[in-house]
């Protein structure tokens, strides 16, 4: 079955720096990559995705970039705000069948 | 809409215990899904439901077991609870349309769960 490796497990910031996020995964027929943003005691949600035939992604401060020849895949966050502190999941996905997750990031953000 | 709900939210049993957690979800999603969360393991896959009536082991099901009678809720039981079982369990729901495969998961609040 599928692997998702993530790294860092965490990651600390100052206020206005970039954070960068990397997860690689195995099975090349994975074709779809979200990214889940959980605040302390809230649930997931995700954030931004990405699909197989892109290349990378943007959405105001946050970008995703997928190498899948290397099949490796990165959240990057700009201009880091305390409120950006969270734990962040990746995941990949073939088709319909089950996401595998990551094990996740805690971004710490200081001001 | 109230999206992903979780009953309880918070429970405390003792070991031998048994229990039911519910999961609601009111965006008539297809897939329904069981996660337990704990410190630096991430989400796991307990069990999960592409459709009413139909259930399926994750990564983690020993222990557990599920049920999806209704499309609307998926239920999660623990049979004699263990401290190992103590954790985080998430909910989640996702849709499948036609030729749509890239599908966002709806997560619920969650219940924290000790077994003592």
């Amino acid at each position: 079955g599928e692997n998702v490796e993530q790294h860092p497990s965490t990651l600390s910031v100052q206020e206005g720096d970039s954070a960068v996020i990397k997860c690689t995964y195995s099975d090349s027929a994975s074709n779809y990559f979200p990214w889940y943003k959980q605040e302390l005691g809230k649930r997931p949600q995700l954030i931004i995705d990405i699909r197989s035939n892109v290349g990378e992604k943007k959405d105001q401060r946050i970008a995703v970039t997928l190498n899948k020849t290397a099949k490796h895949f990165s959240l990057h966050i700009t201009e880091t705000q305390p409120e950006d502190s969270a734990v962040y999941f990746c995941a990949a996905k073939i088709g319909s069948y089950i996401p595998t997750f990551g094990r996740g990031t805690s971004l710490i953000v200081h001001p | 809409n109230a999206g992903v709900t979780q009953t309880p939210k918070f429970r405390v049993l003792k070991t031998g215990q048994s229990m039911t957690l519910l999961c609601a979800q009111d965006m008539n999603h297809e897939y329904m899904y069981w996660y337990r969360q704990d410190p630096g393991m991430g989400l796991r896959l307990i069990h999960y439901s592409v459709g009413e009536g139909t259930t399926a082991k994750g990564e983690v099901p020993d222990g557990y077991n599920v049920s999806r009678l209704k499309k609307q809720n998926f239920l999660l039981g623990l049979e004699s609870a263990a401290p190992s079982q103590t954790s985080v369990y998430f909910c989640a729901s996702s849709y499948i349309s036609g030729t749509r495969l890239y599908n966002e998961q709806f997560f619920g609040p969650g219940t924290r769960l000790t077994v003592l």
